[in-house]
């Protein structure tokens, strides 16, 4: 069962501005991670955040969690070419569960 | 020096044949998967193995058979290939099960005709 749903589907933006990407989750969960994947490559883990962390940072990313929506978002600011790529959420797909559900994916397109 | 390696990384086939898509990962993680990408990026879990002990059996036709050597290697075989296992497949390993990031590798695309 799906588990992480993000949101838009799409985007595009221009090069040097900020992207937000959301996902909407079911279930509670102890960790919620955020991917990349660049076409027609597999995905790459970009950041891991606990329930107990609320906001987390790497380099131009910033990851939060709000625990009482069920929701997170992903910020990436000054946004480069080199960022287009899908973005992914991942969650386990209960509390303590095992396995990794992922969304559908964010589109990302940043233009020059 | 790659961390997580698939073979082949394209794979075009005739429904009935069977086919076998390796996966080799050397960060001594103990766990690894197969997941599945449809045309629409849907990714969906299929196997995992922990210590070469399969832990997770998603609902996959038993068309498809996993097979753990040792904990660095896990394959995956298809029999009486259908269109609708058209498709990217990923292979991922992780330190350990659970709360842990997990390492993709670069895909293999299966086309069955």
């Amino acid at each position: 069962s799906q588990q992480g749903e993000e949101d838009p589907q799409a985007l595009s933006i221009q090069e040097g501005e900020n992207a937000t990407m959301n996902c909407s989750y079911k279930t509670s969960i102890n960790n919620l991670q955020w991917y990349r994947q660049n076409s027609g490559r597999g995905l790459v883990h970009l950041i891991l955040i606990r329930s107990n962390e609320r906001e987390k940072h790497s380099g131009r990313l910033r990851v939060t969690l709000d625990t009482s929506k069920k929701s997170s978002s992903l910020l990436i600011t000054a946004s480069r070419a080199a960022d287009t790529a899908s973005y992914f959420c991942a969650t386990p797909s209960f509390q303590g569960a095992q396995k990794l559900v992922f969304g559908q994916g964010t589109r990302l397109t940043i233009n020059p | 020096d790659t961390a997580v390696s698939q073979t082949p990384k394209y794979l075009v086939t005739q429904m009935g044949n069977d086919k076998s898509i390796k996966c080799e990962q050397n960060l001594g993680h103990d766990t690894m998967y197969w997941y599945k990408q449809d045309s629409k990026k849907f990714l969906k879990i299929m196997f995992s193995y922990n210590n070469k002990e399969l832990i997770i059996n998603e609902t996959v036709p038993n068309r498809f058979s996993p097979k753990s050597p040792d904990k660095a290697h896990l394959n995956l075989h298809i029999n009486s290939l259908e269109l609708g296992d058209s498709a990217v497949y990923f292979c991922a390993s992780s330190a350990g099960l659970g709360v842990y990031e997990q390492y993709f590798g670069p895909g293999t695309r299966l086309t069955v005709t």
